[in-house]
């Protein structure tokens, strides 16, 4: 079935440690890949997306993500992590000229030790 | 306004009751979108207009499922006969462009749903 992968439901590390989230996707074809971030007692909020270009994406608050066609991949990365960091990551993906739905993952709990 | 808002943002409602969950998207923007997330899972894609005209509904889980936006501002997302498997998280977003994609939607805080 077509779906969106999060690879981990729960990451505890340590501030400055560095972070890989992973993302895998099943859906053929061009795609627009996204991350959005939820912060405690916060909205949901777009941290970067790709649509297409340069497959390294900046995001805000020093997070990037790098699109890997071949392995249908757009992990998140951060190399040293804040307190602040700590939040629900969602890694999204919508299937160009097919419909405008945005598929999410299931989400990854990220909690920083300060 | 500010930024989407949505009301209310919590209900608890007993097994078969009628509810409506309002959304006041960013002024200006022209699509809406509602999502449901369920507990521990992500936001799923319930419905979308673009302006007034609801472009796909292919979300919604069943005929109680019923989305509007009559002016193509405020939309009302109605649940009818509610029942316990209706506990979610409603999200609205918007964005600006008609294209759906293309341009960020921003999310509201959510109507946390309960039904008992």
């Amino acid at each position: 079935a077509q779906s969106v992968s999060q690879h981990n439901h729960h990451v505890i590390l340590s501030e400055a440690a560095s972070l890989e989230l992973g993302c895998n996707y099943s859906y053929g074809g061009t795609v627009n890949l996204f991350w959005y971030v939820q912060y405690p007692g916060q909205h949901l909020q777009l941290l970067l997306k790709y649509f297409s270009g340069d497959p390294l994406v900046k995001g805000i608050k020093g997070f990037e993500a790098e699109f890997i066609k071949s392995k249908f991949s757009f992990n998140l990365r951060k190399p040293s992590v804040q307190w602040s960091d700590t939040a629900e990551y969602f890694c999204a993906v919508n299937v160009m000229n097919r419909d405008d739905k945005i598929i999410f993952g299931k989400g990854t709990r990220l909690h920083i030790l300060p | 306004g500010a930024g989407v808002s949505q009301s209310p943002r919590y209900k608890v409602a007993k097994r078969g009751q009628d509810v409506a969950l309002r959304c006041d998207p960013i002024s200006g923007h022209v699509s809406l979108f509602w999502y449901q997330q369920a507990l521990g899972q992500g936001p799923e894609f319930l419905t979308y207009f673009q302006n007034e005209a609801q472009l796909d509904k292919s979300g919604l889980p069943s005929d109680r499922f019923f989305a509007e936006r009559p002016e193509g501002s405020v939309s009302t997302l109605k649940i009818q006969r509610t029942q316990q498997e209706d506990s979610a998280v409603y999200l609205c977003a918007s964005s600006f462009a008609s294209g759906p994609i293309q341009e960020t939607q921003y999310f509201g805080p959510g109507t946390r749903l309960l039904v008992l």
